[in-house]
């Protein structure tokens, strides 16, 4: 069945530093989205991609959608505290069965 | 953020004992999903509603069972909770079909542990 890989697993920056995570799908998907997770929170819908090749930004954040749109990521620029917590992409296969398929979040530390 | 309550948020039981999971909206969302919370997962689907009385199975399903007779309330229930059930467990509500036409909600969260 359709898998979302997502990595990396935990990743630690010094404040002010950049991040990026990323998202590869087993297969096609017709959209990608983006959530985050704050620590004891529940996730909160970011960003949707739909295009190939599409590139969108949410004033530091970057979010691009593979040619292939088998894949996307999420950067980061500048890191503050405030973007602590875990990141989550949730992709839909093209099928018409498709369902949104969660990947296993990437969870960011940052170092004041 | 969308009107979903879960309860109860936090819930120790004892293996074998029936659990039921409530969510509440006030959305008037379609469509309702039930994921558990496990770390290196992610989150999973369980079952969701596509409409009252209408429920499907997601990819984590054996073990729990749902209900959905209004709109607005969306059950989960575990009929004979196992120690491999102790999770976090999420409801969530979207406008279409499995967020193909735009994102998920998400409640509060109801953190289960069985014992």
């Amino acid at each position: 069945g359709q898998q979302v890989m997502q990595i990396p697993q935990y990743q630690h920056v010094q404040e002010g530093e950049d991040f990026t995570t990323y998202c590869n799908s087993s297969t096609t998907l017709s959209n990608i989205q983006w959530y985050k997770q704050r620590p004891g929170g529940h996730p909160v819908f970011l960003i949707q991609l739909v295009k190939s090749g599409e590139v969108k930004k949410q004033k530091r954040l970057t979010f691009q959608f593979g040619e292939a749109k088998k894949n996307s990521s999420l950067h980061i620029t500048a890191t503050q505290t405030t973007d602590v917590g875990t990141y989550f992409c949730a992709g839909i296969g093209s099928s018409n069965t498709g369902k949104l398929i969660f990947g296993q979040g990437t969870t960011l530390q940052v170092k004041p | 953020d969308a009107g979903i309550t879960q309860s109860p948020r936090h819930k120790v039981t004892e293996t074998g004992t029936p659990v039921t999971l409530r969510c509440h909206q006030t959305e008037n969302h379609r469509y309702m999903y039930w994921y558990r919370q496990d770390p290196g997962h992610g989150l999973r689907l369980i079952h969701y509603s596509y409409g009252v009385k209408d429920t499907d199975k997601g990819e984590v399903s054996d073990g729990y069972s749902v209900s959905r007779s209004k709109t607005e309330d969306f059950l989960l229930t575990l009929e004979s909770a196992t120690s491999s059930q102790t999770s976090v467990y999420f409801c969530a509500t979207g406008t279409g079909l499995h967020a193909n036409t735009g994102e998920l909600f998400f409640g509060e969260g109801s953190r289960l542990t069985v014992l």
